[in-house]
Formats: C-alpha cells, sequence, structure tokens
C-alpha cells in the first residue's frame, strides 16, 4: 500500500502568510493527491483535487502542485479562517491520509 | 441538499458489534463510490474501506480487514458497515464521503476525491 508522510506536523503563522505543507508518497502516484481541511468537531473539506485542481468554491489563496513522490499545498496569505488541520490523501491504491499538519496561530 | 447522513454509532463492549448506516441524498447515489473514514480520539484521519458504485469492488484497510465488512443498498441509497470483534482502538467518530469524479482533458483518466462527508457518528469500545 502507498504510505503518505506529510510534513510539518504542526506550525505556527500569522495572518497574511505564505505557508506551504509537503507530503511525501512511499511510491510515485502522480496527480492522485487530494488535500482536505479540518476544524475541531467538523467533517474534513475537500480543498483539492487531482494535484492541483481547485475544488469549486474553495478560495484561490489555495494551491496545490507536485508530481511523482512529492506534493505541495500552498496558502498565499493565510486568513484567520484558515486555522486548521491540512491532510493530503492518495487516491492511487486505495485511499490512505497523511498524518496531518495542524496550523495554529503564532 | 446533497448531503450524507450517518447513524448507528454507540458504546459497544470489546469483542461486540455494530452496523453503522450512511444514508444518501440530494444526488444518483449508485453513481458514486463511498468510503468509510474514522478518527480516534485525537488522531488524525484514517481510510478504512470503500465500495464502488454497483458494490462488486471493495476495499479494507489493514486494521480492519476480516472484522468489518462494508455493502449498500442503491435502492435506499445507503451504505453499511458491519463491525465485528470491536476492540479498543476502534473507539473514534467514523465518517462516510462521497468520492467525486473529474475528468480533467478528454483521454486522461478520472480523478477522485471525497467531496461530500457526513456529520459522523461516534463509536465508543470499552467495558
Amino acid at each position: 500500500d502507498v504510505q503518505m508522510t506529510q510534513s510539518p506536523s504542526s506550525l505556527s503563522a500569522s495572518v497574511g502568510d505564505r505557508v506551504t505543507i509537503t507530503c511525501r508518497a512511499s511510491q510515485s502516484i502522480s496527480p492522485y493527491v487530494n488535500w482536505y481541511q479540518q476544524k475541531p468537531g467538523k467533517a474534513p473539506k475537500l480543498l483539492i483535487y487531482a494535484a492541483s485542481s481547485l475544488q469549486s468554491g474553495v478560495p484561490s489563496r489555495f494551491s496545490g502542485s507536485g508530481s511523482g513522490t512529492d506534493f505541495t499545498l500552498t496558502i498565499s496569505s493565510l486568513q484567520p479562517e484558515d486555522f486548521a488541520t491540512y491532510y493530503c490523501q492518495q487516491s492511487f491504491n486505495k485511499r490512505g491520509f497523511g498524518g496531518g499538519t495542524k496550523v495554529e496561530i503564532k | 441538499e446533497v448531503q450524507l447522513v450517518e447513524s448507528g454509532g454507540g458504546l459497544v463492549q470489546p469483542g461486540g458489534s455494530l452496523r453503522l448506516s450512511c444514508a444518501g441524498s440530494g444526488f444518483i447515489f449508485s453513481s458514486y463510490e463511498v468510503n468509510w473514514v474514522r478518527q480516534a480520539p485525537g488522531k488524525g484521519l484514517e481510510w478504512i474501506s470503500y465500495i464502488t458504485e454497483s458494490g462488486n469492488v471493495i476495499f479494507y484497510a489493514d486494521s480492519v480487514k476480516g472484522r468489518f465488512t462494508i455493502s449498500r443498498d442503491n435502492a435506499k441509497s445507503s451504505v453499511y458497515l458491519q463491525m465485528n470483534s470491536l476492540r479498543v482502538d476502534d473507539t473514534a467518530v467514523y465518517f462516510c464521503a462521497r468520492m467525486g469524479e473529474w475528468n480533467l482533458r478528454l483521454g486522461d483518466p478520472y480523478y477522485h476525491a471525497m467531496d461530500v462527508w457526513g456529520q459522523g457518528t461516534r463509536v465508543t469500545v470499552s467495558s
């Protein structure tokens, strides 16, 4: 099975900062990577599918990139509502998730 | 409104069984793969199973294989997760999620992601 390793596990940032989260797959799976945002007590929300396609209704400050085994989620200018936990997920073989990245207020 | 609603969670003793349900509405349920994903208290998301549109292809995570069974009834727009031989470490919130499908360019394969989620149902395994 494909293993997804996400980093960092947490980060502190300020409103307006550019934030980058990475995910590394145990084998080449491009572009079968998706990104989700989850807030406490809520279901996850799809942000990016197929590595770089923005889900309908998601703000354009979110973007995804990458190929092969290395993928990135970028938030270009962090907003107050973006403080949450982010997960990568692969749909190449079964459906595994990365360990998550908690984005906290600095 | 497109939505998924889980039910069936609760408190069960180790070794016991529970059946979760996931009911869809607002979309053609039989056209979508459905996944179960769980989240233990304070932990990350763990994919545990999926079932394709017709139910003819099913996969499980190793952590639940042989103990959990996924099934669906498209006439009732529902997917089920039968959980047997429950263990303390199965304690979690269980979510069902629809697998959306996109074709970005003619000739490309289809890409899949979990685009609609239920609110989750809590399962507690404890003596």
